[in-house]
């Protein structure tokens, strides 16, 4: 079936410009996650989305980033505002349930600020 | 809060060889761990899970052991092949929810 779906793949934007990561979950799945992986480093997480309860925004690393999942499917990551150093590859992951399930995650966008 | 570290940054191994990669966490409250396999430019891929009522679980050609005694947890990959050359993660869940914690990725390359 198909698996987590992401756009674009590659974003370059100028510094002070807003951006807009989308994300589609596996059909089905209630959990979406988002993380962020710097060159050479491991994933850090963002926020997560369970269902219709409030999403988890304590990895969120300033206000300049939000997020909004709709109908509890699709998802889209906002950034504005952005500065050379949110450059990354941003990743987005979904589960069944969020509870000791395997999260499966999309090919990422990858994110440059000039 | 938790953390999670690898040992061994780098692994090079030959072909046909077992290759072992280790990870130490913190939190002796977790009770999911995950090992992940990330190729260039691609998204992580799920190799093989355990959960913390398990101290041993194997997959093809993989084995993943978990000692929550001294919290730690390893991946065994049997008969390493060049395709098996990527970066590996392991992640650890926490009591909540699904949130993962990452450790930093061994980098594992397999030559011919």
């Amino acid at each position: 079936g198909a698996g987590v779906s992401q756009s674009p793949s590659n974003k370059v934007t100028e510094k002070g410009k807003d951006v807009e990561l989308r994300c589609d979950p596996i059909s089905g799945h209630t959990a979406l996650y988002w993380y962020r992986q710097s060159l050479g480093q491991g994933l850090e997480f963002l926020i997560y989305f369970q269902g219709n309860s409030a999403p988890d925004k304590s990895g969120l690393p300033s206000d300049r980033f939000s997020a909004e999942r709709t109908g509890g499917s699709v998802s889209t990551l906002t950034i504005q505002r952005t500065q050379q150093e949110d450059s990354a590859v941003y990743l987005c992951a979904s589960s069944r349930t969020s509870r000791q399930e395997t999260q499966y995650f999309g090919p990422g966008t990858r994110l440059l600020v000039l | 809060g938790e953390s999670v570290g690898l040992h061994l940054p780098t692994l090079s191994v030959q072909e046909g060889d077992n290759s072992i990669i280790n990870c130490a966490y913190s939190n002796s409250a977790s009770d999911y761990f995950i090992w992940y396999k990330q190729e260039s430019g691609k998204g992580p891929q799920f190799i093989i899970d355990i959960r913390s009522n398990m101290d041993k679980r194997q997959g093809q050609r993989v084995t993943v052991l978990l000692n929550k005694t001294v919290k730690h947890l390893s991946l065994q990959i049997a008969a390493t092949q060049p395709g098996d050359s990527a970066v590996y993660f392991c992640a650890v869940g926490g009591t909540s929810y699904g949130k993962l914690t990452f450790g930093q990725g061994t980098i594992l390359t397999v030559h011919p």
